[in-house]
């Protein structure tokens, strides 16, 4: 079976850090791009990073950006996010995603389109003092 | 940045009914745009993706349409099942994407 299983969330005082992880299985975890989408309490989906197949470069929100850092471990099969000077506003609970790439005849050739197709249930990380 | 708006952001609508839920792209997007399903309590849901066709077993009900900068989610005959939030989401300037707020069905 498919399957991404978020851990590590927790509750964390404004400035501290916290360590994400997202185990895969039934699947191959170097074919795939994964990222990391969060949801305050009572509010939408917001993409935060993600992070090439091989690992080599990641991308960020403008929000996070300095401040958190996504890593993956092909051996361990796993995908993390260092979450540092952690503020109120981070305070999500947080999914992680993988990315499926669709490919669809179009006239003179091929379309890629990207989506984020098996999700975990989360894991949640509540900043407060 | 590129800004998506949803429109209503919550719907109210009973078994049978249909429903449309209309997404709004601050830029083109030509056809790159995906649509979520979330329940409460629960992971998000792709049900469609290239702005019209349907995920793998997603129900034909859901029907999505549009192109450019203006998209709709169409849920025919509305089953117990389909009342939670949709979202969608734009994925020309894959690898960052943008989510819309969110429409909420109840």
């Amino acid at each position: 079976e498919v399957q991404v299983v978020e851990s590590g969330g927790g509750v964390v005082q404004p400035g501290g850090s916290l360590r994400l992880s997202c185990a895969v299985s039934g699947f191959t975890f170097s074919d795939y791009w994964m990222s990391w989408v969060r949801q305050a309490p009572g509010k939408g989906l917001e993409w935060v990073a993600n992070i090439k197949k091989d690992g080599s470069e990641g991308f960020y929100v403008e929000s996070v950006r300095g401040r958190f850092t996504i890593v993956r471990d092909h051996g361990k099969n796993s995908m993390y996010l260092e979450m540092n000077n952690l503020r109120n506003e981070d305070s999500a609970v947080y999914f992680c995603a993988r990315e499926f790439v669709f490919t669809l005849p179009v006239v003179g050739g091929r379309n890629h389109y990207s989506t984020l197709d098996v999700w975990g249930r989360g894991t949640t990380v509540i900043v407060s003092s | 940045d590129i800004q998506m708006t949803q429109s209503p952001s919550s719907l109210s609508a009973s078994v049978g009914d249909s429903v449309t839920i209309t997404c709004r792209s601050s830029q083109v997007i030509t056809n790159y745009l995906n649509w979520y399903q979330q329940k409460s309590g629960e992971a998000p849901r792709l049900l469609i993706y290239a702005a019209s066709t349907l995920h793998s077993g997603v129900p034909s009900r859901f029907r999505g349409s549009g192109s450019g900068a203006h998209f709709t989610l169409t849920i025919s005959g509305l089953q117990p099942e389909d009342f939670a939030t949709y979202y969608c989401q734009e994925s020309l300037f894959a690898p960052q994407y943008v989510f819309g707020q969110g429409t909420r069905l109840e």
